[in-house]
């Protein structure tokens, strides 16, 4: 069965603390891995998507990375305003669109 | 402006009452998909289209249905709600052909079901 497991479910950061976030998954192969993020009361946006193991994507202060068992959200410097839920995906190459997503990380930078 | 439009935005209805929630994007996007969003679940994935015509179930379809008759328009048809329905809806679309498969999401639906 297709999973996405997603650690911590929360993480506190001072404003410049770099940390990671983590993106585990199991399928049967992998489509693409997606990562977005959240703000309350909101739909998701999306960030980055990662296709093959060893590819690295990055944007600002986010960087994304993959491997064939998971995929690392790295925030270099965090600010206040990255405070956000970050979520990651799976879609699946068995003959369907379907997307399976973790149930986020929820960032917290305080100043 | 490219946007995904859900209405409507809160809706407090009772159990049975047939319902419909409307999803609509402007992007002429193939792929348009429900979620449900539930606290320590996440986002789980109702019912997905590929196409005018073509729809598919994701991880939990029960109790819902949905329709494709036109590419911008995806409705989310619950016909007899229950509480255990009582969530937070998103609709979301994107293009089959972009390398990077970035879904748009709406801004959401508040369902509460007594």
């Amino acid at each position: 069965e297709d999973q996405v497991t997603q650690s911590p479910e929360a993480l506190r950061l001072q404003e410049g603390e770099s940390s990671s976030l983590n993106c585990s998954y199991t399928v049967s192969g992998l489509r693409g891995l997606f990562w977005y993020r959240q703000d309350p009361g909101k739909g998701p946006e999306f960030l980055f998507t990662l296709y093959s193991a060893g590819e690295e994507k990055e944007k600002e202060r986010l960087k994304a990375t993959l491997t064939k068992k998971e995929s690392f959200l790295h925030i270099t410097a965090p600010k206040p305003e990255d405070s956000a839920t970050y979520l990651c995906a799976v879609q699946a190459t068995s003959g369907t669109y379907k997307y399976i997503f973790g149930t986020g990380t929820r960032l917290k930078v305080l100043a | 402006e490219a946007q995904v439009t859900q209405n409507p935005r809160y809706l407090i209805t009772v159990t049975g009452k047939k319902l419909t929630v409307t999803c609509s994007q402007n992007m002429n996007h193939e792929y348009m998909s429900w979620y449900r969003q539930d606290p320590g679940l996440g986002l789980r994935q109702i019912y997905y289209s590929m196409n005018v015509e073509v729809t598919d179930k994701g991880d939990v379809p029960e109790g819902y249905k949905v329709s494709r008759k036109e590419k911008r328009n995806f409705p989310l048809i619950l016909e007899s709600p229950s509480p255990n329905q009582t969530s937070l809806y998103f609709c979301a679309s994107s293009l089959l052909d972009r390398p990077d498969n970035e879904q748009f999401f709406g801004p959401g639906t508040r369902l509460t079901v007594l």
